[in-house]
């Protein structure tokens, strides 16, 4: 079945410096990649998502690139800041109109951000 | 607001006792979906509904069952089977495929 692969596990970064996560997918009829932030205690939130047909999607601080011949996308924290710090997720799925829409989660990066 | 609600946020559980979850939704998606999270672990799907009165297992269906009795709601009970349960139960929902997931706050259960 369809995989995705997240690194790093853990990432620590100096306030004001950048965080950069990768993620590999293995279908290459993946179509959608979304990416979530999940603070402690709480459920996962939608940060960004960038579809097949872009390379690349912006807002403010954050950014995803897809490079679809490689099959990876990747998150991209410029200027970091202490509340950066959470548990980030990439997730990727066919977008077709059975069960082939479920997103595949990565396994998650730790990002701590230090002050 | 359009969102979607679990409850209760924490929920204890005594040795062979069935518990439920619940997960309301408002924002007219047509599936859900039940993931558990265990301490510093991502997430492990455990049921899916892409429509009403139609459910799928996921991954780690043992020990878990599920209703969809309407489109708003999709409980999960967590039943004596289930050996380790103590863990943070997610729900999402999604509206079209190739959209996101609204995650819901989470319940935690702690078996006691």
């Amino acid at each position: 079945g369809e995989n995705v692969e997240q690194h790093p596990s853990t990432l620590s970064v100096q306030e004001g410096d950048s965080a950069v996560i990768k993620c590999t997918y293995s279908d290459s009829a993946s179509n959608y990649f979304p990416w979530y932030k999940q603070e402690l205690g709480k459920g996962p939130q939608l940060i960004i998502d960038i579809r097949s047909n872009v390379g690349e999607k912006k807002d403010q601080r954050i950014a995803v690139t897809l490079n679809k011949t490689a099959k990876h996308f990747s998150l991209h924290i410029t200027e970091t800041q202490p509340e950066d710090s959470a548990v980030y997720f990439c997730a990727a799925s066919k977008g077709g109109m059975d069960s082939s829409y479920k997103l595949i989660f990565g396994s998650g990066t730790r990002l701590l951000v230090r002050p | 607001d359009g969102g979607i609600t679990q409850s209760p946020k924490y929920l204890f559980r005594k040795e062979g006792q069935n518990v439920t979850l619940s997960c309301e939704q408002n924002l007219n998606h047509d599936a859900m979906y039940w993931y558990r999270q265990d301490p510093g672990q991502g997430l492990r799907l455990i049921y899916y509904s892409q429509i009403v009165n139609d459910f799928q297992k996921g991954d780690i269906a043992e020990g878990y069952s599920v209703s969809r009795e309407k489109k708003e709601s999709f409980p999960l009970t967590v039943t004596s089977a289930q050996k380790n349960p103590t863990a943070f139960y997610l729900c999402a929902s999604s509206g079209t495929p190739s959209y996101g997931y609204t995650f819901g706050s989470g319940t935690r259960l702690t078996v006691v």
